[in-house]
């Protein structure tokens, strides 16, 4: 059974860090191409990062390039997303997916960016 | 960015019916293109990639076509579960882009 679990969320401070974790079982890890997707409340899916299946390549949308560090660890399954500097429009639930389209989802970790 | 702009924004019909979105691409995505399905408070599921090829497991009353910027994607008889939200996705040229989303609600 596939199975993506999401950790890491929580409530931040603006300008604060937070680090997600995405924990994948099921399939060939090392063999997909991972992103993180985000959704703000009430509103539609919106690409954050992604990142190669080797880890060798990383792409990230405008609104967090220069903030956000998308990573790998083939060795231990694991996808991880650094944020830093946060805003009140990176509150959202957090998905990992496969990358470039969506095979596999997690449920999602909410972060809530407020002071 | 590529921008894709899915219509109509809600589109109300009855189960039984037949139901065709569309999604329009700001300049060709080649048919690097995938549908997702989300229901409320549930992680989107995969359902178009390529195009118009189905993902494992789903049922063939879902359907896509197009290439380039304009693309449908039908459901030809719709079904209770099939009220939800859907996304089209560009992955042709990096930042990935979703649409804005069509609701498909029970009429």
């Amino acid at each position: 059974e596939v199975q993506l679990l999401e950790s890491g969320g929580g409530l931040v401070q603006p300008g604060g860090s937070l680090r997600l974790s995405c924990a994948v079982s099921g399939f060939t890890f090392d063999n997909y191409g991972m992103s993180w997707v985000r959704q703000a409340p009430g509103k539609g899916l919106e690409w954050v990062a992604g990142i190669s299946d080797s880890g060798g390549s990383t792409y990230y949308a405008d609104s967090v390039k220069g903030r956000f560090t998308i990573s790998r660890d083939n060795s231990r399954n694991t996808l991880s997303l650094q944020m830093s500097s946060v805003r009140g429009e990176d509150t959202a639930v957090y998905y990992c997916a496969s990358h470039p389209f969506a095979l596999f989802w997690g449920q999602g970790t909410l972060v809530t960016v407020s002071s | 960015e590529i921008v894709l702009t899915q219509s109509p924004g809600t589109l109300s019909l009855s189960p039984g019916k037949r139901g065709t979105l569309s999604c329009r691409a700001s300049q060709s995505v080649s048919s690097y293109l995938a549908w997702y399905q989300q229901h409320p408070g549930q992680a989107p599921r995969l359902l178009i990639y390529g195009a118009s090829t189905r993902a494992t497991g789903i049922p063939d009353r879902f359907s896509g076509s197009g290439s380039g910027t304009d693309f449908n994607f039908t459901i030809s008889r719709l079904e209770p579960e099939d009220f939800a939200v859907y996304y089209c996705q560009q992955y042709e040229k990096s930042p990935i882009t979703f649409g804005q989303g069509t609701r498909l609600e029970i009429k």
